[in-house]
């Protein structure tokens, strides 16, 4: 099975901020990758799919980049409403997910 | 548009059963596969398995046999998840959500609102 990492597991930021999250496959998974936020008590939602592909409707601070191991997840202005869990998964294999990297406000 | 409403939460006692629904509305159910994802209290996802909405075939992840059955009713567009034998551990929220493919890869556009259950005696 392929294992995901992810870092940091969480981080402090103010709202106007650049935050990048790296996520990292035990193995090689080409642009297998998707990326999810979840807001406590709320479902996960896609944000990144296929490693760059932004998802329908998710705002273009949202940006995704990677291939093979290594992946992150960029916010390139940080809002009140993207304080969250971010979580990565690949599609490569059996799905899987990585750990979490909780965005909380400094 | 696509929704995806689950049945409400449960309490169960150990070694009763649970099941939960997946109702899919706006998109025809038998053109996107249904996963099922456990979050235990405090921790991430769980992938727990997927099931062919055309066939009716289920597949388990590991750590999810024997206990988890997956079906279908696709008369109301429902997906089941039902949970036998419960114990303590199966304490968690449990979602569905459609797999939507794209070019060979696949993600989770659309989930459902989640369904607590709970193990308690």
């Amino acid at each position: 099975d392929i294992q995901m990492t992810q870092s940091p597991s969480s981080l402090s930021a103010s709202v106007g901020d650049r935050v990048t999250i790296t996520c990292r496959a035990s193995q090689s998974i080409s642009s297998y990758l998707n990326w999810y936020q979840q807001k406590p008590g709320k479902a996960p939602k896609l944000l990144i799919y296929a490693a760059s592909s932004l998802q329908s409707g998710v705002p273009s601070r949202f940006s995704g980049s990677g291939s093979g191991t290594d992946f992150t997840l960029t916010i390139s202005s940080l809002q009140p409403e993207d304080f969250a869990t971010y979580y990565c998964q690949q599609s490569y294999s059996t799905p899987s997910f990585g750990p979490g990297t909780k965005v909380d406000i400094k | 548009q696509v929704q995806l409403v689950q049945s409400g939460s449960e309490l169960k006692k150990p070694g009763a059963s649970v099941k939960v629904s997946c109702k899919a509305s706006g998109y025809t159910f038998t053109s996107y596969a249904m996963n099922w994802v456990r979050q235990a209290p405090g921790q991430g996802l769980e992938w727990m398995g997927w099931i062919n909405t055309n066939t009716g075939n289920p597949t388990y992840a590991q750590g999810f046999t024997g206990r988890f059955v997956f079906s279908l009713d696709t008369s109301v567009s429902t997906a089941y998840l039902q949970i036998s034998s419960l114990k303590a551990e199966d304490t968690a929220v449990y979602y569905c959500a459609r797999r939507r493919v794209y070019s060979q890869m696949y993600y989770f556009d659309y989930w459902g609102q989640g369904t607590l259950v709970t193990v308690s005696s």
